[in-house]
């Protein structure tokens, strides 16, 4: 069954960076683009970007240019995503989801990442 | 960018009775392939989200039937025919067709008088 399993939580001071990873199982890993989205507390559901896991490719939303990177290791079917520069708006759950591209629907998600900026 | 605006943002409902959630978005959703790529996703409390309509009306594997979809263009419907405790949650709607950027509506909360 498809699963996809990410990294546990974590705690960064104002200016760190975090890496948040998700780790894909039951399906082809290269197959399906893999979107990042997250959610502040009591907030909704923000878009962050993609990555194509077969290419390396990816496309990031305005608001995160220039302090997100998302990388994969297929070796592993592991994706990545990376935000610098935290701030405390960033304290957010961060989740990973499959892209079903033939739908454009999310179809399985991580079960979240939370991730706490304070000083 | 294509804003998703939901309503309402909050939908008291009692069991056993439908629910309906509007979702509008500020542009087509017709894509230039002649889908429209609109989605319904359900986040039960302390959940990450879940698939549940996709191409404005077809429902993903395993929901439930008393959810439907419908719309058109700018204009979409969420519907739950008869509410049950497990549907207790919020509500959005995603928008895709605006390729490479997707969004989100903000959210419509579902609970139970």
């Amino acid at each position: 069954q498809v699963q996809l399993v990410q990294s546990g939580a974590e705690v960064k001071k104002p200016g760190a960076s975090v890496k948040v990873s998700c780790k894909a199982s039951g399906y082809t890993f290269t197959g399906y683009y893999m979107h990042w989205v997250r959610q502040a507390p009591g907030q909704g559901l923000e878009w962050m970007g993609w990555i194509n896991p077969n290419s390396g490719g990816t496309n990031y939303a305005q608001k995160f240019q220039g302090r997100v990177t998302m990388t994969r290791d297929t070796s592993i079917s592991t994706a990545y995503m990376e935000l610098s520069r935290l701030r405390s708006d960033d304290t957010a759950v961060y989740y990973c989801a499959r892209l079903q591209w033939l739908v454009r629907g999310l179809d399985y998600w991580g079960q979240g990442t939370l991730v706490t900026v304070s000083s | 960018d294509i804003v998703m605006t939901q309503t309402p943002l909050s939908s008291p409902v009692t069991l056993g009775q439908p629910a309906s959630i509007s979702c509008r978005s500020s542009q087509s959703l017709v894509h230039s392939d002649g889908n429209t790529y609109l989605s319904w996703l359900q986040q039960r409390p302390g959940q990450p989200p879940r698939l549940l309509i996709y191409k404005i009306s077809n429902r993903f594997s395993g929901v439930p039937d008393r959810f439907s979809g419908s719309g058109a263009g700018t204009d979409f419907t969420l519907k739950i025919s008869r509410v049950e405790a497990e549907d207790v949650g919020v509500y959005y709607c995603m928008q895709a067709t605006q390729f490479p950027l997707w969004t989100f509506g903000q959210g419509t909360k579902v609970e139970i008088k």
